[in-house]
């Protein structure tokens, strides 16, 4: 069995500052683990993905994420935010079993100026 | 490559009547996923393909939705009848083995 579960359905930054999206994870086997970003009446664009190999992934748009296994934790995290950033962030856990791929319940992220 | 495409992009029913949402896969893709999003509740996924067969469909409603992959470039999601609560945004998404899907842009439906 596997379940995503991001904390804060909403996170509100100042423009320029830290972006940390949460999200923790459950899994009978080694997981793969994928944020998505989702802007308004659009589909999910993958923004960045965790196999195996280095724990600190990186991805499009200046976002990078860590696998902590002790943890169970791959939170999202961007050193400086920008307007463009304010979206919807999904974070989906892939058992690599048989591939089933969830999404957690998603945290919206606003972006003050 | 054109991506997943999904039609159509928007449907509008009465209730008591069916809907086919119909869904191709990127060229090469051997999973290809289907879920469903509210504001209730979240993204779900309702069933995933490998290879055209249905691997798990535990996330589908009820009896009254149905899935096919006839083959590696298309696949259907059908409702009959249709319900106001099946009012959504439906994704399709197709992958390679062990990469994240990639989403269509989506059919939004509305049953009356």
């Amino acid at each position: 069995a596997q379940s995503v579960t991001q904390l804060g359905s909403h996170v509100s930054v100042s423009e320029g500052a830290l972006v940390l999206l949460r999200c923790n994870y459950s899994s009978s086997v080694p997981p793969y683990l994928f944020w998505y970003v989702q802007y308004p009446n659009q589909g999910l664009q993958l923004l960045l993905k965790y196999t195996t190999g280095a724990t600190l992934v990186k991805g499009i748009n200046g976002f990078e994420a860590e696998f902590k296994k002790s943890e169970t934790s791959f939170h999202l995290t961007k050193p400086s935010a920008h307007m463009s950033d304010a979206a919807e962030y999904f974070c989906a856990v892939m058992n690599t079993g048989g591939f089933k791929t969830i999404f957690g319940a998603g945290t919206r992220l606003f972006v003050k100026a | 490559d054109a991506g997943v495409i999904q039609s159509p992009r928007h449907e509008v029913t009465e209730m008591g009547q069916e809907v086919t949402l119909r869904c191709k896969p990127i060229s090469g893709h051997d999973y290809l996923f289907w879920y469903r999003q509210t504001m209730m509740r979240g993204l779900e996924l309702l069933i995933y393909f490998n290879n055209n067969v249905p691997i798990d469909d535990s996330g589908m409603p009820e009896d009254r939705f149905s899935a096919k992959m006839p083959n590696a470039s298309f696949s259907t999601l059908k409702i009959q009848p249709s319900e106001p609560r099946d009012s959504a945004v439906y994704f399709c998404a197709s992958s390679f083995p062990g990469t994240g899907p990639i989403f269509g842009p989506g059919t939004r439906l509305t049953v009356t």
